[in-house]
């Protein structure tokens, strides 16, 4: 059973430019979110995805996009990059009902912007 | 706003020694809460969870939380500590249906052989 997996592993990108990373969840999950990670810090929320439909956002502007496909995985877009978002990006995977709450991570996708 | 604290930014113990890793968390309603660990460019890694019912939960690799509803905590503890338990831990609190979860900033955890 493949876990959570991300692509690319590693990105480089220049100041200005978009960029799409991919997620595809846990074999059963349906519901994908996604988080910033800066070095040194903590996961911080992007959004959430379930049903084809961001359900919670967290503080991001709207540079941050998302998408969830009828497969439940996800591309997270970013907009006209900025030096500040270099970060390793996780997706989390997990189940959209019940009271699990419990998400599976994947190994992330390192971004770095010149 | 959810929010958590870990005020430890690195917590050194000698291999073999009990260890506690420290949490703190903030937010409306009955908590849920995690601890998870990451290591050098891997993503994170689930050691466990509190939902419900018992204060004290087990989890991976030996290690297990206490919760404490009056203290708002939900320490990391471990009674030997190995090498191989040098990592990051960080401690994530979430409440309501959905899934979002803040994560406190991290302890880094270094085991002195």
């Amino acid at each position: 059973d493949a876990g959570v997996t991300q692509s690319p592993t590693h990105l480089i990108k220049t100041r200005g430019q978009q960029v799409t990373l991919r997620c595809s969840p846990k074999s059963g999950h349906d519901t994908v979110s996604w988080y910033q990670q800066a070095l040194g810090q903590g996961p911080q929320f992007i959004f959430q995805y379930y049903e084809e439909e961001e359900r919670q956002r967290g503080n991001f502007p709207d540079r941050f996009s998302g998408h969830q496909f009828p497969n439940y995985s996800s591309e997270l877009n970013v907009n006209a990059l900025l030096l500040g978002d270099s970060a390793l990006y996780l997706c989390a995977s997990g189940s959209g009902t019940g009271n699990n709450h419990e998400q599976y991570f994947g190994p992330g996708t390192r971004l770095t912007v010149t | 706003a959810q929010s958590v604290a870990q005020p430890e930014d690195q917590v050194n113990v000698a291999e073999g020694n009990p260890l506690t890793v420290k949490c703190t968390y903030s937010v409306s309603g009955n908590p849920y809460l995690f601890w998870y660990v990451q290591y050098p460019n891997r993503g994170l890694q689930f050691l466990l969870k509190y939902i419900t019912g018992d204060n004290l939960v087990k989890g991976s690799y030996g290690f297990e939380a206490e919760f404490n509803k009056s203290q708002t905590s939900f320490h990391l503890k471990k009674p030997s500590a190995l090498v191989s338990d040098s990592a990051l831990y960080f401690c994530a609190a979430g409440s309501g249906g959905y899934q979002k979860v803040t994560f406190g900033t991290g302890t880094k955890l270094q085991v002195i052989p």
